[in-house]
């Protein structure tokens, strides 16, 4: 089952803050962030593994609620480089390597 | 060096015609997948395999045969292509089992099937 990312797209201004969220009907063991910019494969940014922990990348942190198997990204003082897309991919507790990846959330940071 | 490598980059045939994609990492990884993307930006896993051995095979057309001769490589044959086979195939490799272990993606290659 996909999980549900939502907004499907957010435009910001330069400094300004955004939060993306991904939603799974199913438990999770983990729930792994992608960012991908035009025309590019799509590149790591976190991994969370335990509820309610957040991780942080640059100015990037995420968290993961496992009982609402819910995780949410937030992006603080947003740059220009942060445009691109960006999807969740959500890991079963079976731990396959297999990742079900939301739709994608295309965030536009405008100078 | 390129981590996960994919060749080639672009693809562009003629519906009926077969075609393969190849993959290989230099990263240890045990894992290696075949995701597609389409129009939409969809990410939809195809295959996975652990070891050589495939472990993840979703509802894809038999038309598409992955092959993993080691577990540094695996390539991609599709036969008989189709209008919709076209897309972007990512190849990206892992390391599962051990908790922290995110996707390593190759630069995919675009096919388009005319």
């Amino acid at each position: 089952q996909q999980p549900v990312q939502s907004p499907q797209a957010v435009i910001l201004r330069e400094g300004e803050d955004a939060v993306i969220n991904c939603s799974s009907s199913k438990a999770l063991y983990s729930v792994h962030w992608y960012r991908q910019k035009h025309g590019e494969a799509p590149v790591f940014l976190m991994i969370l593994l335990k509820g309610g922990e957040q991780k942080g990348h640059e100015k990037i942190s995420a968290s993961f609620n496992e009982k609402k198997q819910q995780s949410s990204l937030y992006l603080t003082a947003s740059q220009l480089s942060y445009s691109g897309t960006y999807f969740c991919g959500t890991e079963a507790p079976s731990n396959t390597g297999k990742l079900i990846f939301g739709q994608g959330t295309t965030l536009q940071v405008k100078p | 060096d390129t981590a996960v490598s994919q060749t080639p980059k672009y693809l562009v045939t003629q519906m009926g015609n077969d075609k393969s994609i190849k993959c290989e990492q230099n990263l240890g990884h045990d894992t290696m997948y075949w995701y597609k993307q389409d129009s939409k930006k969809f990410l939809k896993i195809m295959f996975s395999y652990n070891n050589k051995e495939l472990i993840i095979n979703e509802t894809v057309p038999n038309r598409f045969s992955p092959k993993s001769p080691d577990k540094a490589h695996l390539n991609l044959h599709i036969n008989s292509l189709e209008l919709g086979d076209s897309a972007v195939y990512f190849c990206a490799s892992s390391q599962v089992g051990m908790g922290y272990s995110p996707l390593h993606f190759g630069n995919g290659t675009r096919l388009t099937v005319t």
